[in-house]
């Protein structure tokens, strides 16, 4: 089975400016959460979507919105850049929707605000 | 509240054990994880304990999970050069709440 992918890979905005982030999950996975990865704050829970409702929501402000497909692709939108929204941004797919909760990661979307 | 603790670092020679702690605070966690972040890359799971089990070994890896002490850690026999990374505890509460750790960054030298 193909992996979970995300798209793009890299990408530069200005500030101001709003980005929307792609993720694939793994066949069958009906499940996908997003994080942000700074090397100050660490691992950050964005949202978490299944069957295309969002199921748990961290701690960001609304400037961070999400959505799943019905195909359980799923976006991420970020308004109005700020420089501190620099980041690796990782999505994860799990097939589960209760109990062991295995999350399968992408290899992440690098977004550097200027 | 809800919180999960690891040491920043850890330096160990090659074919030494390698253990990485970590302590959390939510006690209804329902499984507990570990996952191993290499460069450039997202995060691979490694293993996994349901938390009413003291022990699970998978190969070179061994994980013990303390629950009175709200204590996990991870046991890396042999460990080698490839084992380099970034290692992250994560529990999982209830349903599809998951919190990770803060990460520990393991340099194995040759």
């Amino acid at each position: 089975k193909a992996g979970v992918t995300q798209t793009p890979r890299y990408l530069i905005k200005t500030r101001g400016q709003q980005v929307t982030l792609s993720c694939s999950p793994i066949s069958g996975h009906r499940s996908v959460s997003w994080y942000q990865q700074t090397p100050g704050q660490g691992l950050q829970f964005l949202f978490e979507y299944f069957s295309e409702t969002q199921r748990n929501k961290g701690n960001f402000p609304g400037r961070f919105s999400g959505r799943q497909f019905s195909n359980s692709r799923s976006e991420m939108n970020v308004s109005t850049l700020e420089l501190g929204d620099s980041a690796l941004y990782l999505c994860a797919s799990s097939p589960s929707s209760s109990g062991l909760y295995e999350q399968y990661f992408g290899p992440g979307t690098r977004l550097t605000v200027t | 509240g809800e919180d999960v603790e690891q040491s920043l670092f850890l330096s160990v020679r090659e074919g030494d054990s390698s253990v990485i702690n970590c302590t959390y605070t939510d006690s209804s966690s329902t499984y507990l994880y570990w996952y191993k972040q290499e460069p450039g890359a997202g995060l691979q799971l490694l293993t996994y304990i349901f938390s009413n089990m003291d022990m699970k070994q998978d190969q070179r890896l061994t994980v013990l999970l303390n629950k009175k002490d709200k204590h996990l850690s991870l046991r890396i026999a042999d460990t080698q050069t490839g084992d380099s990374a970034i290692y992250f505890c994560a529990e999982s509460i209830g349903t599809y709440k998951y919190i990770f750790g803060t990460g520990t960054r393991l340099k194995v030298l040759a």
